[in-house]
């Protein structure tokens, strides 16, 4: 059965920092790796789908990694601002079926 | 091109009541996934249809709980006597086929249900 964890549970930075967040997963037979930005009482937005023979995607200020052997993937934000805050969900894909991890709740002080 | 559409956003049922939640998928996509959300944690696989059959069920309880996406019109999502833990925010998702590499979900808004 895929876990999927995400580190930190939640991060408050200032703006302007840059963010990191972090997703391990435990099966590493995965289709893809999509990150989400779910804001308060919302749906759910794709940001990010990395397919399984990719290393990175890029889009704007967002950058995700993937490292499939190892069972993780990375998600950064330049120059964070304070619209960036919401909560991230990293979610792998095997065959049809979305495993999510808890997600980080980020949060950019202005 | 409309995103993935449930309704209603938002519903409050009794305890013992039906609750019906519904979603479109977006035009082109014949294959529905349906997910829970519980307070303070990730959201979990329910189900997974494709018109007029379920392919997986795995994630749904057993009793109470129903879906069905017929030849026409949205996938249904039936909670049948509602109790308080089913108080959550239960998301549709939808793709134009099997799982693939590039295979990426849409979802909808999300129908909130609480419980009363």
């Amino acid at each position: 059965k895929q876990e999927v964890t995400q580190i930190p549970a939640a991060l408050s930075v200032p703006e302007g920092e840059n963010l990191v967040l972090n997703c391990s997963f435990t099966d590493s037979a995965i289709y893809n790796l999509q990150w989400f930005r779910q804001d308060p009482g919302k749906g759910l937005t794709s940001l990010l789908l990395i397919q399984s023979s990719q290393r990175e995607q890029t889009s704007g200020r967002l950058n995700a990694s993937l490292d499939k052997s190892s069972g993780r993937s990375t998600l950064y934000i330049a120059a964070s601002q304070p619209g960036d805050s919401a909560t991230y969900l990293c979610a792998v894909r095997d065959d049809y079926k979305l495993s999510f991890g808890a997600g980080t709740t980020v949060t950019v002080r202005a | 091109n409309a995103g993935v559409m449930q309704n209603p956003r938002h519903l409050v049922r009794r305890r013992g009541q039906e609750a019906r939640l519904r979603c479109s998928p977006m035009k082109g996509h014949s294959h529905v996934y349906w997910y829970r959300q519980l307070p303070e944690e990730g959201l979990k696989f329910m189900v997974y249809l494709q018109k007029e059959n379920i392919i997986d069920e795995s994630g749904m309880p057993k009793e109470r709980f129903s879906a069905e996406f017929p030849k026409e019109g949205p996938s249904i999502l039936r909670i049948q006597q509602v109790v308080r833990g089913d108080s959550a925010a239960y998301f549709c998702a939808s793709s134009p086929a099997f799982g693939t590499v590039s295979t990426e979900a849409f979802f909808g808004q999300g129908t909130r249900l609480t419980v009363v």
